[in-house]
């Protein structure tokens, strides 16, 4: 199986903020990443796939970067809405695998 | 657009099997090119990804599940379902159903539904 490590695990931040979250896989899987948003008591949603890509609908101030090993998901300019936890998923080998996710709180 | 509910009892007793559905409205269970996947989430833990089925019938399921677990598909009634054996408490989870593009992102999913086991 594919690990993917996620961090961190917790984060807070002001409202404005820049916030990155970081996902290592165990190995390379290309751009085979997704991010996900899930509010409490909501099933997760789609905002990034394919490391890169926004999932239309998506506000612009969310985005994702990196290939083989090393992915990012930055939300340029942090919002109350954005309040939740992330995370991150591969599928490499139809086998997908989730990161441990990200819990975003506003300071 | 397509959507998702899952359905099923939310308690089970141990030992006994869990059993969900997942209805499918919108759009065709038969259509190719998607697979269509079970995902649960432990309370208050992340997303454990269970397994998925084509409409064909071809399965491919969690290793650490896999023993225990069967997902079938009836076309007839745009329906996909899941079974899983001999539950513990730490089967208890909120189960979600979810659309699987050619076995990449998920997308969109179910509302999601909280299964308790326990006697």
């Amino acid at each position: 199986d594919i690990q993917m490590t996620q961090s961190p695990s917790s984060l807070s931040a002001s409202v404005g903020d820049r916030v990155t979250i970081t996902c290592q896989a165990s190995q390379d899987i290309s751009n085979y990443l997704n991010w996900y948003q899930q509010k409490p008591g909501k099933a997760p949603k789609l905002l990034i796939y394919d490391a890169s890509n926004l999932e239309t609908g998506v506000p612009s101030r969310f985005s994702g970067s990196g290939s083989g090993t090393d992915f990012t998901f930055t939300i340029s300019s942090l919002q109350p809405e954005d309040i939740a936890t992330y995370y991150c998923q591969q599928y490499d080998n139809l086998l997908p695998t989730f990161g441990q996710g990200t819990r975003l709180e506003i300071k | 657009q397509v959507q998702l509910q899952e359905s099923g009892p939310g308690l089970v007793k141990p030992s006994q099997t869990l059993s969900l559905t997942c209805t499918v409205s919108g759009g065709s269970i038969s259509s190719g090119g998607y697979y269509w996947s079970w995902i649960r989430q432990h309370p208050g833990k992340g997303l454990e990804w269970i397994g998925y089925i084509y409409y064909s019938g071809s399965t491919y399921y969690n290793p650490s599940l896999k023993s225990r677990v069967t997902i079938s598909v009836d076309t007839s009634k745009n329906q996909f379902s899941l079974k899983l054996s001999s539950v513990t408490a730490a089967d208890t989870a909120v189960y979600y159903c979810a659309r699987f593009p050619r076995g990449s992102w998920f997308d969109p999913w179910g509302q999601g539904t909280l299964v308790t086991v326990s006697s």
